[in-house]
């Protein structure tokens, strides 16, 4: 069964420093999502991108983050300078592009960011 | 924005007990969709249900959407059903993002 990948599936990094995240899709689908979860609170939404460029964001998502597709097949999530609020679980999810109404989102395992 | 809430935020079961989560969004939804946090973090899809009852196994649930609600039914609990479950929508404004509630977690003892 197609599933959502992502990698790494655990990153530490020093305040600072920049990380990117990285998603691979289920293969036919067209809508993109990067949701975190800090830990011990609910899941919370960053971004949507469709159609190569960002389809809607929240207000969690600031300029300290950008998404990008780099290939057919890659979905990728960089944040420039980190927090130690950053440290998080972060989801990536895609979905079908079938009419207005259906929009299942499949979750990846996870990437879970230390921020020391 | 919507508002999700679900209750109870915690529920200990006995093994082969069963059980109700609920969940309570304030406007229209598009979808609908229960989600199982394993304790490895992974979220799992159970049920994309913006209406109507399905059922896979021994998880049912169930959608009213004109009355802002969803059930999710756990029969016969089994210890591999402990973790956190979520209620995620979608809300009917065009947005696709989704929105999701605190979560219930359940805990299922031997």
């Amino acid at each position: 069964e197609p599933e959502v990948t992502q990698t790494p599936s655990h990153q530490v990094t020093q305040m600072g420093q920049e990380v990117i995240l990285r998603c691979v899709p289920i293969s036919n689908h067209l809508y993109f999502y990067w949701y975190r979860q800090i830990l011990g609170q609910k899941v919370e939404f960053l971004v949507s991108f469709y159609n190569n460029e960002i389809s809607e964001k929240s207000e969690i998502f600031d300029d300290q983050f950008s998404v990008e597709r780099p290939d057919g097949s890659n979905f990728t999530l960089k944040i420039r300078s980190t927090k130690l609020e950053d440290s998080a679980m972060y989801f990536c999810a895609s979905s079908e592009l079938l009419g207005s109404s259906y929009n299942e989102q499949f979750f990846g395992p996870g990437t879970r960011l230390t921020v020391l | 924005g919507i508002q999700v809430e679900q209750s109870p935020p915690d529920l200990i079961l006995q093994e082969g007990a069963n059980s109700t989560l609920r969940c309570n969004f304030s406007d229209s939804v598009n979808n609908l969709q229960w989600f199982h946090q394993n304790p490895w973090g992974q979220l799992i899809n159970l049920f994309y249900i913006p209406s109507g009852t399905k059922q896979n196994g021994r998880l049912s649930a169930t959608t009213v959407a004109t009355e802002r609600y969803s059930l999710l039914y756990i029969s016969s609990s089994q210890t591999t059903d402990s973790g956190v479950y979520f209620c995620a929508v979608e809300e009917d404004t065009g947005r696709r993002a989704l929105t999701f509630g605190s979560g219930t977690r359940l805990q299922v003892q031997p």
